[in-house]
Order: C-alpha cells, then structure tokens, then sequence
C-alpha cells in the first residue's frame, strides 16, 4: 500500500525520443506535484496540480506536458527527450491548496531519466 | 525570486556530537517550513515541520524557527552514523497553498562512527 507510486523507476532512451512518465497516490490528497532534481541534488518544482485543474507551471520547456486525469494521478509525458533533460523526476501529494498552506509533501520514489 | 539558502557541506560530524543545520529563506511571508531528510538513490522523506517561532522537539531532532530574522534550524542530537544523509530544508509561501514548497540545495551530513 505504497502511498505514492511512481513508474517507471529507471529510464534510459535516445534524443528526440517521446517518454511518460506515471503516478499515482491513495492518500486522499488534492495536489500532486512534479519536482526535478538535477544532478547537484537541487529539488525544483515543474508543476502542481489541485483537483485536477493545473495550478503551478514554472519555466518549464512546452516538450514537458502534464496530465491529470483525476485528482488520484498525474502524469509527465516528455517530446523530444534532451541530454538536459536527464535527472531524477520526483512526484509528489500533499492536501495543500486553498487555504491549507501547512501540509507537507509526500514524495514518490523517483523515476531516474537517463538521456543518451 | 523566493530563495532558499543552505550551506552545502559536507558538515562532518563525531558519532554522539550534536549536528546543527542552518537555513534562510527570503520571503518574509512563509508560513510554513519543513527539515527533509534525503539518503543517496532515494525520495525525500519528512522529518520535521514547524510552522511558528521557537523551538520543536521530536525524539533527537530539534526544529527552531526564527521568523524575524527568517531563519530556520535542526538540531539532531546523539548523532549516529545512520543520520548521515542530505538534510533539505523546504518553506511555503504565504499564500502558498497548492504552489508547492521551495526547496534550498541541501546540506550533505556526514556523521563519522
């Protein structure tokens, strides 16, 4: 009953190729995250999602397209896979949103992207 | 630009000492702030939250808070050599809600049996 899930967890593809990347969380919680951490374990948020509708959109390149098709998963689809795009993607939960601002994040064990 | 500030280390650390991370944060209006711990390979995993000023205790690890000088801490007493890991520091925004909690880059403890 692992509270969120996240696969795959190791991915190693080609430039310019398309990747997905899923996850999903039974914690009940109503936002759901993507982080990257790049190589210098620096942990920057992508995207945040509440309820299904897309809330954060940071400067990410428009390669990186989420999708939530109900509050319970989120998914990462990526066109046209970079060398710099290689890094460790984190999905994350909390019940933060509205007024709830103190609810911390729950943290998927990480997909590793490997770009050649 | 919401910053996030952490010394990166390594912070070495005798086994049984007390190990004391720092970190500051920019925005004067965070609410929230959280101590993640992170070992080599693996997700961030939550330690401690504290959410007004002063101090927080929970088993060996001790979060302060200093607001006016936007300053946050943890203590881990007794340290063992299990405790060596990335320690993250992470804060939410006033109004944060579902915008996520920023993150600082992390200081890597190591705690030497």
């Amino acid at each position: 009953d692992t509270a969120v899930s996240q696969t795959p967890k190791y991915l190693v593809t080609q430039m310019g190729n398309d990747k997905s990347i899923k996850c999903e969380q039974n914690l009940g919680h109503d936002t759901m995250y993507w982080y990257k951490q790049d190589s210098k374990k620096f942990l920057k948020i992508m995207f945040s999602y509440n309820n299904k509708e897309l809330i954060i959109n940071e400067t990410v390149p428009n390669r990186f397209s989420p999708k939530s098709p109900d509050k319970a998963h989120l998914n990462l689809h990526i066109n046209s896979l970079e060398l710099g795009d290689s890094a460790v993607y984190f999905c994350a939960s909390s019940q933060a949103g509205g007024i709830v601002y103190n609810s911390p994040l729950h943290f998927g064990n990480g997909t590793r992207l490997t770009v050649t | 630009q919401k910053e996030v500030e952490q010394n990166s280390g390594p912070l070495s650390v005798p086994e049984g000492a007390i190990a004391s991370l720092n970190c500051t944060y920019s925005d004067r209006g965070s609410q929230s702030f959280f101590w993640y711990r992170q070992y080599s390979g693996k997700s961030p995993e939550l330690i401690m939250s504290i959410y007004s000023n002063g101090d927080k205790e929970d088993g060996r690890f001790t979060a302060q808070l200093n607001k006016a000088s936007q300053y946050v801490s943890l203590l881990i007493r007794d340290s063992q050599p299990s405790d060596s890991a990335t320690y993250l520091c992470a804060v939410n925004e006033e109004g944060g809600g579902a915008d996520g909690l920023t993150f600082g880059k992390g200081t890597h403890l190591i705690i030497q049996p």
